[in-house]
């Protein structure tokens, strides 16, 4: 198993460029997550995806959409690139309890994506 | 919103002496997890703590859960160079359905 796969690993655009990130787990993992990572500020969640067919807004939505294209593909658009958005961007996936069961899971991160704007 | 903070953001240590970062919450927790991420990686999943007063060891680290589930420690023993990255909480609010709230980590560096 891959586990949690994303591309690019890194990435230069211009101000106003605009750039798909890729994300995809192997794990029949029902849960998807995109977080960005800036120095001193921990993670942050930017999109997350409870289950196919679902999107919702995190803490830090703004200049960004999301696709959850199928079970195991979660991807995150920039449409217009600002100097802001340079970060480190983490895809996590997660498998989830059944309803009504309380067991929560961790999450498994990918490798990242370091992207500049400049 | 719901927020958790952790402390110290840095903490320097000579190879050998103990080291332990804390996370509080200002409402009470689902659960918390710990995450570590070595310099240049991914966060990686180290345990979880759902019980209130909950202790867990994973040899030389000891997790705590606080008995309100507000607050919750990470203490490592006798600090290893392997032990280096950064630490974060995790805390998770309103269920297992609920999203994962990082603290900001705590970035641990260990001098031989």
């Amino acid at each position: 198993n891959a586990g949690v796969t994303q591309t690019p690993k890194f990435q230069v655009l211009k101000t106003g460029q605009s750039m798909t990130l890729q994300c995809a787990q192997d794990m029949n993992h029902n849960s998807m997550y995109w977080y960005r990572q800036d120095p001193g500020m921990g993670l942050r969640l930017i999109y997350y995806s409870a289950s196919e067919g679902t999107t919702d807004k995190g803490e830090v939505p703004n200049g960004y959409n999301v696709s959850r294209l199928n079970k195991r593909e979660f991807s995150l658009r920039l449409e217009s690139a600002a100097p802001s958005q340079t970060s480190v961007y983490f895809c996590a996936s997660r498998r989830t309890s059944g309803r009504g069961r309380t067991h929560s899971y961790e999450q498994y991160f990918g490798p990242g994506t370091r992207l500049t704007v400049t | 919103g719901q927020q958790v903070m952790q402390i110290p953001q840095y903490q320097h240590v000579q190879e050998g002496e103990d080291f332990t970062t804390y996370c509080n919450s200002s409402t009470t927790l689902s659960n918390i997890q710990w995450y570590k991420q070595r310099p240049g990686g991914h966060p990686v999943f180290l345990i979880q703590l759902v019980k209130s007063g909950e202790v867990k060891k994973q040899k030389r680290l000891t997790f705590q859960f606080g008995e309100a589930k507000k607050n919750s420690s990470l203490h490592i023993t006798a600090t290893q160079t392997t032990d280096v990255g950064t630490y974060f909480c995790a805390g998770r609010y309103g269920g297992s359905q609920g999203n994962l709230i990082f603290g900001k980590g705590t970035k641990l560096s260990v001098k031989p």
